[in-house]
């Protein structure tokens, strides 16, 4: 089916442990996002891209890290996880900067 | 410093009643006001939008009005139903860079039956 998908929807894992988030679109949209949203603070940005091999910083990078060497894949890196970055993880795409973004349905992230 | 508010954490509204949910921003350069709509356990899915150079926007029982000197926006959801209950995200858009779209805190939408 033609969409967004991120997987895994759920993870536990702890402090210091690498994670990794992933995020598949089938539409070859050009930019993709990520997004932690978290009470109070709403949906904040992370990472964007603008095609493949082109990644640049959100609001709130430290301590992520993202690739895009094909366009229809965002990764997301958490190199060594903090209990700070327990959080719902959205991965977004859209194909215009003047386009509506659509959303996969997040990823639950929990680190203990 | 956040560009565009959302003032109301919650909202709850009898069903079949007006629910009016607002957003301030403060860049007057937007050039897109955005409405996202978000159930648990799912992403936000795009709702409705307006452009920055007209007033209001109406797409059956969803309307937004933006005022532009006030640097406001609103939902209007007529008549309101136990199905709108969920996370609404105001957002604006720039029309320039890859990095151009600001989004509220949210207002959690609550419609009793």
């Amino acid at each position: 089916d033609a969409g967004i998908t991120q997987s895994p929807r759920y993870k536990i894992t702890e402090t210091g442990r690498q994670v990794t988030l992933m995020c598949h679109q089938t539409w070859s949209h050009s930019y993709m996002f990520w997004y932690r949203q978290d009470l109070g603070h709403g949906l904040r940005l992370i990472y964007y891209s603008a095609a493949a091999d082109i990644t640049d910083k959100g609001e709130v990078p430290d301590g992520y890290v993202v690739s895009r060497s094909k366009t229809e894949n965002f990764p997301l890196t958490l190199e060594s996880a903090t209990r700070s970055q327990t959080s719902v993880y959205f991965c977004a795409s859209r194909q215009g900067t003047d386009q509506p973004q659509h959303f996969g349905d997040g990823t639950r992230l929990s680190i203990l | 410093d956040q560009q565009v508010k959302q003032n109301s954490p919650s909202l709850s509204v009898q069903e079949g009643r007006i629910s009016i949910l607002n957003c301030d921003y403060t860049n007057s350069m937007f050039d897109y006001f955005l409405w996202y709509k978000k159930y648990p356990a799912e992403g936000p899915t795009f709702l409705i939008s307006i452009s920055s150079i007209k007033d209001k926007n109406e797409d059956g029982r969803f309307t937004v009005f933006l005022n532009k000197s006030a640097k406001h926006l609103s939902l209007h959801i007529v008549p309101s139903q136990p199905g709108d209950s969920a996370v609404y995200f105001c957002a604006a858009l720039l029309q320039t860079g890859a990095n151009n779209l600001f989004f509220g805190t949210g207002t959690r939408l609550t419609v009793i039956p």
